[in-house]
């Protein structure tokens, strides 16, 4: 068990750009989120896969952003034209629905938007 | 709409105190609670789960509350250390919602020698 991975640790890029996350879960866990951190708050929840099914969108999930995990195990997030308001860390959360739920976070990806 | 609330905002103490960190939620009707550490530029890591039917859980120097019905969850740290200072966080998964947690903007905590 090597935990939850994210890809890239940092993203720089320019107003207007698409950028594209991956997210790998802990190996059979059938649940993964997504959450946004902004500097001096706790993260915000923006979506939740079961398997490949995605189940709830926060309302904080724009138009711009789309996530997938088309075989139930990887996801990735997209942002397209990014702004300076998406800047922020990217965290990525696994769980099974067999043990207590316990969410286990990824380290995150930094995106800085110039 | 569920919010989480934690006090205080920062905390600074001498290596070797007992310390309690403090969490309050506004809709009782939860599933379950989860503290997490989370060192600067780094992602979480997971401390304690309770669950609504618990009252405590504890973990090495680590014990943590619920009280349900009042809407509150302590995380207690004994002997506190350098090591343990972090950013705390305190998360809720709701009754009825789909695992999301709603999370508290976190405790600040510094140990100082």
């Amino acid at each position: 068990d090597t935990g939850v991975s994210q890809d890239p640790r940092h993203k720089i890029t320019k107003r207007g750009q698409n950028v594209t996350f991956r997210c790998d879960p802990i190996s059979e866990h059938n649940r993964l989120y997504w959450y946004r951190q902004t500097l001096g708050q706790g993260p915000e929840f923006l979506t939740y896969f079961q398997n490949e099914a995605q189940l709830e969108k926060s309302r904080l999930l724009s138009d711009r952003f789309s996530a997938e995990r088309p075989k139930g195990s990887f996801s990735t997030l997209e942002i397209q034209r990014t702004e300076q308001g998406d800047s922020a860390m990217y965290l990525c959360a696994s769980s099974s629905d067999r043990h207590t739920d316990t969410q286990y976070f990824g380290p995150g990806t930094r995106l800085t938007v110039l | 709409k569920q919010e989480v609330t934690q006090i205080p905002a920062a905390l600074s103490v001498p290596e070797g105190e007992n310390l309690v960190l403090n969490c309050s939620f506004t809709d009782s009707a939860i599933y379950n609670l989860q503290w997490f550490r989370q060192d600067p530029g780094k992602g979480l890591t997971s401390l304690l789960l309770i669950q609504s039917s618990q009252r405590e859980q504890t973990s090495g120097r680590l014990n943590a509350s619920l009280d349900k019905s009042s809407g509150r969850s302590t995380l207690y740290i004994a002997a506190s250390q350098p090591g343990d200072s972090a950013t705390y966080l305190c998360a809720v998964r709701s009754a009825g919602t789909a695992s999301k947690l709603t999370f508290g903007t976190g405790t600040r905590l510094q140990v100082t020698l």
